[in-house]
């Protein structure tokens, strides 16, 4: 069964504009990561964030983790063309696993 | 530089044909991972390995096998291919340090079962 669940399946935007995806999972998790898939590629690892920290920055990216409501955001500023994607979100499932539980996407297009 | 490659790429087989997918990774890592991607489902879990001779079942082991007999490597194996098999694989490595870090991926095996 999926852990993590993303919203909206689909985004379009134009570039500039920011991006704002969600993901909701289902049980207590130690790690929250966010993962990016371009077009018939592998995914790739954006950025972890910890159970014990709120918000994590990395460039445009800015993730946010809220424990009691078992959801994360991850907000893409100033998109650009080049950001057309799938991004993932993947948790772990205990604590000493390598074991990570992804949700089904968000599908992210952005127009020039 | 380190790396994780899957061979074939691309594969067209029929049903009931036994299949192997390779994944080779430089890293040196001990985590080893198969994940299937399915329009609607994400990405699933299909085994895992957390060192040589380990192998674990993830959500949706039936029909696939996976050896670990070297760091490197983890073949994973459709015994009888089945038309509900065509999928894309994704191999996947982490260091295994006693918490889910990054997982590094390969590019994908899109396998097509007629």
């Amino acid at each position: 069964s999926q852990q993590g669940e993303e919203d909206p399946q689909a985004l379009s935007i134009q570039e500039g504009e920011n991006a704002t995806m969600n993901c909701s999972y289902k049980t207590s998790i130690n790690n929250l990561q966010w993962y990016r898939q371009n077009s018939g590629r592998g995914l790739v690892h954006l950025i972890l964030i910890r159970s014990n920290e709120r918000e994590k920055h990395s460039g445009r990216l800015r993730v946010t983790l809220d424990t009691s409501k078992k959801s994360s955001s991850l907000l893409i500023t100033a998109s650009r063309a080049a950001d057309t994607a799938s991004y993932f979100c993947a948790t772990d499932t205990s604590y000493n696993t390598d074991k990570l539980i992804f949700g089904t996407g968000t599908r992210l297009q952005v127009f020039p | 530089d380190a790396e994780i490659t899957q061979s074939p790429r691309h594969k067209i087989t029929e049903t009931g044909r036994q299949v192997t997918l390779a994944c080779h990774q430089t890293w040196n890592h001990n985590n080893m991972f198969w994940y299937r991607q399915d329009l609607g489902h994400g990405l699933r879990l299909i085994h895992y390995s957390y060192g040589v001779q380990d192998t674990n079942k993830g959500e949706v082991s039936d029909g696939y096998s996976v050896s670990r007999s070297n760091t490197e490597d983890l073949p994973l194996t459709l015994e009888s291919a089945a038309s509900s098999q065509t999928s894309v694989y994704f191999c996947a490595s982490s260091p295994g340090t006693g918490y889910a870090g990054e997982l590094f991926f390969g590019e994908g095996s899109r396998l097509t079962v007629l």
